[in-house]
């Protein structure tokens, strides 16, 4: 079935420093999604990419879909305490399924 | 955004008894929502999805008869425990589909229950 994997699965950084995860699918993605859950939280939208090769900010993060639709990139400039948290991609995993990532777990310290 | 309300949030029973949570969508409607299985520091793991009106659909090495859902209305979907057991000790998550044009879709998620049985 189809795997979507994310590295790295933990990532300390300095506050200030900038983070990067990568999200691989075993599959070609229709499209996917990131999401963000803070400690003791639920998992909160982010953004859903579409289109091969697209880049999309916010602020200073940066989501980006590869041009094969299988895989994509978070990257968050300048790291702060508030960005603490695990970050999942997710796509399409079947019908109306949707397939989480492994997930990447961000601690930044202060 | 959308608000989907989960409760209980947190649930503590004995070995053997079942335990109902409720996921509604307040302010649209969800003809699927999904039910998740997160262990502590893992991804989350696609229990069953809900279609209103019809049976759930589980994954692989899913119980049904442990884990009943029922998608009564366009809005509830609740997830019955039935004999819990320590094992069943987990949080767990559910989520509405909502759209937003022919490709847009996003999932809003409860803020999760987490049980533990005793």
């Amino acid at each position: 079935g189809q795997q979507v994997m994310q590295i790295p699965q933990y990532q300390h950084v300095q506050e200030g420093e900038d983070f990067t995860t990568y999200c691989n699918s075993s599959t070609t993605l229709s499209n996917i999604q990131w999401y963000k859950q803070r400690p003791g939280g639920h998992p909160v939208f982010l953004i859903q990419l579409v289109k091969s090769g697209e880049v999309k900010k916010q602020k200073r993060l940066t989501f980006q879909f590869g041009e094969a639709k299988k895989n994509s990139s978070l990257h968050i400039t300048a790291t702060q305490t508030t960005d603490v948290g695990t970050y999942f991609c997710a796509g399409p995993g079947g019908y109306q399924k949707v397939t989480f990532g492994t997930g990447t777990k961000l601690q930044v310290i202060p | 955004g959308a608000v989907v309300s989960q409760h209980p949030s947190r649930v503590i029973c004995k070995s053997g008894t079942s335990v109902k949570i409720e996921c509604r969508s307040l302010d649209f409607q969800a003809t699927t929502m999904f039910w998740y299985r997160q262990f502590p520091k893992k991804s989350l793991m696609l229990m069953a999805t809900s279609n209103e009106g019809s049976k759930a659909t589980y994954e692989q090495g899913v119980e049904k008869d442990k884990f009943l859902i029922n998608h009564a209305s366009l809005t509830l979907s609740t997830l019955t425990v039935t004999s819990a057991h320590p094992e069943d000790s987990s949080f767990y998550i559910c989520s509405a589909r909502e759209y937003s044009g022919l490709l847009g879709e996003k999932l809003f998620f409860g803020s999760g229950t987490q049980l533990s049985v005793l």
